[in-house]
């Protein structure tokens, strides 16, 4: 099993509605999640975190954490075409880790 | 403010050669880090510094050293390159361990023929 795993896709998406991007990942003690986005050859970019359970939003973006159920995921609404990049999963895997472990990315289209 | 600054941008390398792949940050972060990113794997940690002073191997480690020669620059050197480090190269920092993500550098396209 991955550390962390996400739906490769390619999920698309119309314009205007709400895409959904999902991430289990393994570890019980995992304290910090994350969210990216990267576009197609450039560097990934942060967009939410989160660290306790429930949901935490930020403009269109809304992060969801369940830490029992070990999952993770980004919501985006009103979905532009701006939006269609990789976005990739990143979690610190146990309580004071240095290290953040990426799943492989969610490749997003938004489709006009 | 330039944030996470990595050279080059591009780079070709035939095998058994070497080089050096420079990375500064501005913002005084404490952590850095570097990753190779390859399709299909995901970014995969090389090695990482959480302090001026010391480094620690990641995941993948061999070919690759590493330099924390202050507390902006940390550098990774290849010392005789294969094809299988054909690979793009992300240098990120963090302030410190637990605090918040990383920032990336732009990145390095690394060919190696």
């Amino acid at each position: 099993q991955k550390e962390v795993e996400q739906n490769s896709g390619p999920l698309s998406v119309p314009e205007g509605a709400i895409a959904s991007l999902n991430c289990t990942y393994s570890d019980r003690g995992s304290q910090s999640f994350f969210w990216y986005r990267q576009y197609s050859g450039k560097s990934p970019e942060l967009i939410m975190s989160i660290y306790s359970n429930g949901d935490k939003e930020d403009g269109r973006f809304t992060a969801q954490l369940n830490k029992a159920s070990q999952y993770v995921s980004l919501l985006i609404r009103d979905s532009q075409p701006s939006d269609s990049a990789t976005y990739l999963c990143a979690v610190t895997l146990n309580f004071g880790n240095e290290k953040l472990t990426f799943g492989t990315g969610t490749r997003l289209t938004i489709i006009p | 403010n330039a944030g996470v600054t990595q050279t080059p941008k591009f780079q070709v390398l035939k095998t058994g050669q070497s080089m050096t792949l420079q990375c500064a940050q501005d913002m005084n972060h404490n952590s850095m880090y570097w990753y190779r990113q390859d399709p299909g794997m995901g970014l995969r940690l090389i090695y990482y510094s959480a302090s001026e002073g010391t480094t620690d191997k990641g995941e993948v480690p061999n070919g690759y050293n590493v330099s924390r020669l202050n507390k902006r620059e940390f550098s990774l050197r290849l010392e005789s390159a294969a094809p299988s480090q054909t690979s793009v190269y992300f240098c990120a920092s963090r302030l410190s361990r637990g605090q918040g993500g990383y920032t990336f550098g732009s990145g390095t396209r690394l060919t190696v023929v």
